[in-house]
């Protein structure tokens, strides 16, 4: 358990479907990611935000909205997905965005599996 | 440009018998770099963190890795390999500030054999 939930576990959509992805940490970090891990491919990061607000966008399409309402909640809104967008959705964070400092940790949640029929 | 590059896609030993997962790096910037488990169904669970203080960098369950610098690498090394090891790891570059971008290598699968 590293204190970072993701909700669902499991989800399949239809591509003209809006669905969202949550997750919740409360461990107090400021610091919050997207990652998406497919089959075959190494993880790749979606968004950062921190303090709330975006601080980066890798390239990623629009039928992904990020929202951080809050520092303890994420969400990655879904909409009108193609097929190939079928992956594992990680959610992670930590106290800071560099994970290079000291003493500061990324925590990865559990993931979301996402199916796109 | 960044990259990170896992040298074996699988890796089997048998219990008891010493681990290495080779992974080798570019970067321009100093990088930190990690090394992450993910068992399956399961999220990712840091092992160990290198940032420029000693090169050889102990995490947990026994794992330890050296950065060396000349031959831009990083190696995760265990000397007894137990069942419960079984996964699949990653090696993880993080060169440029305030980002927080990681760069991960494709991963290797580490298979115990009993």
């Amino acid at each position: 358990e590293t204190g970072v939930t993701q909700t669902p576990r499991h989800l399949v959509m239809g591509m003209t479907n809006k669905k969202s992805l949550k997750c919740e940490q409360h461990l107090g970090h400021n610091a919050m990611y997207w990652y998406k891990q497919s089959a075959k491919k190494p993880l790749e990061l979606m968004f950062v935000y921190s303090l709330e607000e975006r601080v980066e966008n890798n390239s990623v399409p629009s039928r992904f909205s990020p929202e951080c309402p809050n520092s303890s909640h994420l969400f990655l809104h879904l909409h009108t997905l193609q097929p190939e967008d079928s992956a594992l959705y990680l959610c992670a964070s930590s106290h800071q965005v560099d994970p290079g400092a000291y003493g500061n940790t990324i925590y990865f949640g559990e993931g979301s599996w996402l199916t796109v029929v | 440009a960044q990259s990170v590059t896992q040298l074996d896609s699988h890796v089997s030993v048998s219990e008891g018998t010493p681990v290495l997962l080779r992974c080798n790096y570019s970067s321009s910037y100093s990088p930190s770099l990690f090394w992450y488990v993910q068992h399956p169904n399961k999220g990712l669970q840091l092992l160990l963190k290198y940032t420029s203080a000693a090169t050889l960098v102990k995490g947990i369950n026994g794992f330890e890795a050296e950065f060396k610098k000349s031959e831009t690498s990083f190696h995760l090394t265990k000397p007894s390999a137990h069942m419960s090891d079984a996964a699949e790891y990653f090696c993880v570059l993080y060169g440029s500030s305030n980002t927080g971008k990681l760069i991960f290598g494709q991963g290797t699968t580490l298979q115990v054999k009993p």
